[in-house]
Order: structure tokens, then C-alpha cells, then sequence
């Protein structure tokens, strides 16, 4: 069972476009992590959302951390081909322990 | 700066066999987690180990069993392997085994069950 639902589950675009992809929870975490994930690879950690309402920009991303803490968004500007990945959202409930959803898969076409 | 480390990369079993596999969490990191990830799929989290103790476990059966040694790193082993035991196995490493630390994954051991 999935705690987290991403949504689009796949998403393909032209390089230069911008994207929003989505992460929806019933529960409320503590905190809520965005990793990337390429093939063969484990996924890499890029924020950490703490705070309801929190937002972090690193580089072209954005995350939104829900007011409830229950969901979160990721928002790419320009998107450039390595974008390209898998995206993953994971929640914790304050013991470490993640629930992650199954990932946004998304294609940066140049 | 060495991040986490797991061995094997790959590996192949068949039905029925036991395996071993190992982690090695960054430096400074002190609690590992192990988590299954099928294809197509998130990561499922199996389970967690600090001060060489099992601290939080998934919804895993009793085949799964892990070890963390002195040093931090850390052994998963499945007995009695199934077809659908195929996945990725990820271990992830923290500073300490609650809050919000940041966890950092390995790359992983893939598993074929033949």
C-alpha cells in the first residue's frame, strides 16, 4: 500500500518548458524528502521540507511543503534534459522511516 | 568523503537459496535502514538498525534479517529466497535513528531469483 500518490505518474517534455509534478498524502509527516533516482543508481536526496507552507529552491526546483503537511510539489523551470529521472517523494513520521510514493518519471526532450 | 557503500552490485539466485548482503553507511553516519524497491515501484522500507539493534521493522516476513556490526555497517540476509524477492535493495545510513535526519542511499544490489 502507497502512503504517498505522485502524480503524473510519467511525465515527457521539450527542453526550455517548465513542469510541476505532485505528491499527495492522507497523513500527515513530519517532514517530507524529494530525492532523484536514475537508472541503475539509488536515489539521491535533493531537500528536505520541515515546516507546513515551508518552500526551498534549489537552483530551477522549487518544493512546497503543504500547509497540513500532508502533500508537497516540485516545480521545475526550464527544464533541461538532465532533469531527466525519476522523482521521488518520501514522507517520514519523525522516526526516520520513509514512506515513499512510486515516483514521477520524467523526460526532458532536447 | 566516501558515501554508502554496498556490495554485491548484482547477483543471481535461485529459488529456495539464502543471501547475504552488505552496507557499509557514510562517515559520520551511525543508523542504517534497508529498503526493497520492485520495479516500477518506491522503495518499501524493511528495516531499521541503531547501537546494533533492530529498531523499526516494515511489513516484512521473518525470511528477512539483518545485522549492524561495531563498526555501523550492516547485513541483510533472506532466507528461503522467492521468485518475487527479485528487487533492488537499497540501504540508506543517518545520523541517529529518529527526527528528521537526511538519509543517504547506496546504490544498491540488484537481486535475480531465477
Amino acid at each position: 500500500t502507497q502512503l504517498l500518490e505522485q502524480s503524473p505518474q510519467f511525465l515527457s517534455i521539450q527542453e526550455g518548458e517548465n513542469l510541476t509534478v505532485y505528491c499527495n498524502s492522507s497523513s500527515v509527516f513530519s517532514s517530507l524528502q524529494w530525492y532523484r533516482q536514475e537508472p541503475g543508481e539509488g536515489p539521491v536526496l535533493l531537500v528536505t521540507v520541515v515546516t507546513g507552507g515551508e518552500v526551498k529552491k534549489l537552483k530551477r526546483l522549487t518544493f512546497q511543503f503543504g500547509d497540513a503537511r500532508k502533500d508537497s510539489s516540485l516545480h521545475i523551470t526550464a527544464a533541461q534534459t538532465g532533469d531527466t529521472g525519476l522523482y521521488l517523494c518520501a514522507g517520514s513520521y519523525g522516526n526516520n522511516r520513509l514512506a515513499f510514493g512510486k515516483g514521477n518519471q520524467v523526460v526532458v526532450i532536447p | 568523503d566516501a558515501g554508502v557503500t554496498q556490495s554485491p552490485t548484482h547477483l543471481i539466485k535461485t529459488r529456495g537459496q539464502q543471501v547475504t548482503l552488505r552496507c557499509s553507511p557514510k562517515s559520520g553516519h551511525d543508523t542504517v535502514s534497508w529498503y526493497q524497491q520492485a520495479l516500477g515501484q518506491g522503495p518499501q522500507f524493511i528495516f531499521q538498525y541503531y547501537e546494533e539493534e533492530e529498531r523499526q521493522r516494515g511489513n516484512f516476513p521473518d525470511r528477512f534479517s539483518g545485522h549492524q556490526f561495531p563498526n555501523y555497517s550492516s547485513e541483510l540476509n533472506v532466507n528461503a529466497l522467492l521468485l518475487g524477492d527479485s528487487a533492488l535493495y537499497l540501504c540508506a545510513s543517518s545520523w541517529g535513528p529518529g527526527g528528521n535526519q537526511p538519509q543517504h542511499f547506496g546504490d544498491g544490489t540488484r537481486l535475480s531469483i531465477l
